[in-house]
């Protein structure tokens, strides 16, 4: 089955550290997304990437990096620079034109 | 720029009855819309989404939303209010001229469907 994974579903952090959320998706989409999710804010951009080895900034990329190496995979590190970085972690992907396709989410607990 | 407001950020329905929620976007170009639900701890699935063509478009799970351009409105509708239709949904905007086609997500509205 066609699919975005995302892992682990669960995540706890200690402050200072940094940490990476894993996105695979293997729907041979060219455009792949992360977004964070606070309770009553919607979901807001952090990075996008339209193809391999290249990505942008979205809306709220401070203390975020990611890397796209692979069509396949768009990892997000959480790092110690992210303040408030408990939030529920959302992947996406897309080909042109077409609507998202969302992964089920990482939930970070920073201790 | 542009921009998703959803009014209420919770409905309460009674199972039977009539689900509206209400999404007004903001755009300077012609606008995709989308409506996606999530239920708890998941992912976002797409209802349904709005691009060219017919106003009234139908989705999956019995809902459907009208796409207002005079009113700048693309509010979500299901006749009949099921237990299972208990989530919550956003609306989000995007548009030909995005930049990544990204999506511009409102705050969202929590359902509860009452027995």
């Amino acid at each position: 089955d066609g699919g975005i994974t995302q892992s682990p579903k669960y995540l706890f952090r200690k402050e200072g550290q940094n940490v990476t959320l894993s996105c695979e998706q293997n729907l041979n989409h060219d455009a792949m997304y992360w977004y964070r999710q606070d309770p009553g804010q919607g979901l807001r951009l952090i990075y996008y990437s339209q193809i391999v080895n290249d990505f942008q900034k979205g809306d709220i990329a401070e203390g975020y990096s990611v890397s796209r190496e692979k069509k396949e995979s768009f990892p997000l590190t959480v790092t110690s620079a992210q303040k408030n970085p408990t939030a529920f972690y959302l992947c996406a992907s897309k080909l042109a034109g077409d609507e998202q396709f969302f992964g089920p989410g990482t939930r970070l607990t920073v201790l | 720029a542009q921009s998703v407001t959803q009014l209420g950020s919770h409905v309460s329905v009674s199972e039977g009855a009539l689900v509206l929620l209400r999404c007004n976007y903001s755009s300077s170009v012609p606008p995709y819309l989308f409506w996606y639900v999530q239920y708890p701890n998941q992912g976002l699935q797409l209802l349904l989404k709005y691009t060219t063509g017919a106003t009234l478009v139908k989705g999956i799970n019995g809902f459907e939303a009208e796409f207002k351009k005079s009113e700048t409105s693309f509010h979500l509708t299901k006749p009949s209010a099921h237990m299972s239709d208990a989530a919550e949904y956003f609306c989000a905007v995007t548009s030909i001229k995005a930049a990544g086609n990204k999506l511009t997500f409102g705050g969202g509205t929590r359902v509860l469907v009452k027995p």
